[in-house]
């Protein structure tokens, strides 16, 4: 079984539709996890974090469930600038590395 | 956050041939990573960058492959050695931050094209 294994998508949704990804991981000790973003031919770069309360920055909204052991990236509204992949990566038990997941692909159309 | 480069930006290279990257990073960090990304796939963990010591290398990757280099805290090298079609990939470092404000931050990648 692979470490952290997201949706595999792609995800086709029209501008303005709210859309949802999830992200499991099977480390139960993990203690952070993040949301990147990697447009087509570019670097990954860092989304949000994601707390054990939640959070939102504006659009975005992703929340941890470390019973289920899983997290979620929700966004709002779409955009055509949000196509691109998204990737969910998850530090496990202190240690100093991430593990990634494959990534979810999203296509925005107008 | 880091402001990171990478050089080359891109290579295309014959097989049986070794190509160095190099990463260089703004401030002094700790934690150095190199990943490969091949086409359409997601990150592997190719090795850990220790500063003054041997790399650490994950399952699948061996030094006399891709040995690693890191004379400091912001500067780090990966050769690509003795190269094949299946080396063709992006190479990416990253920086790691832990503690409070943590997170990880990539370099721009090098799209390696191996014939």
């Amino acid at each position: 079984r692979k470490e952290v294994e997201q949706d595999p998508g792609p995800f086709n949704v029209p501008e303005g539709a709210t859309v949802a990804f999830n992200c499991t991981y099977s480390n139960s000790a993990s203690q952070s996890f993040f949301w990147y973003r990697q447009d087509c031919r570019k670097e990954p770069k860092l989304l949000m974090s994601v707390y054990s309360s939640g959070n939102e920055d504006g659009r975005f909204t992703a929340q941890l469930n470390r019973a289920s052991q899983y997290i979620s990236l929700l966004i709002r509204d779409s955009k055509l600038s949000d196509s691109a992949t998204y990737l969910c990566a998850v530090n496990e038990d202190y240690g100093q590395n991430f593990v990634f997941g494959p990534g979810t692909r999203l296509s925005v159309l107008p | 956050s880091a402001v990171i480069s990478q050089k080359p930006s891109r290579d295309i290279c014959q097989r049986g041939t070794s190509l160095t990257i190099q990463c260089q990073v703004d401030s002094q960090v700790t934690m150095m990573f190199w990943y490969r990304q091949q086409p359409g796939q997601s990150l592997t963990l190719i090795a850990t960058a220790n500063q003054g010591s041997e790399a650490t290398y994950e399952s699948g990757f061996v030094i006399d492959k891709f040995p690693i280099s890191r004379p400091n805290l912001t500067f780090s090298t990966l050769t690509v050695s003795n190269m094949s079609p299946e080396d063709s990939s992006i190479y990416l470092c990253s920086v790691g931050y832990f503690g409070t404000q943590e997170t990880q931050y990539f370099g721009p990648g090098t799209r390696l094209l191996v014939l």
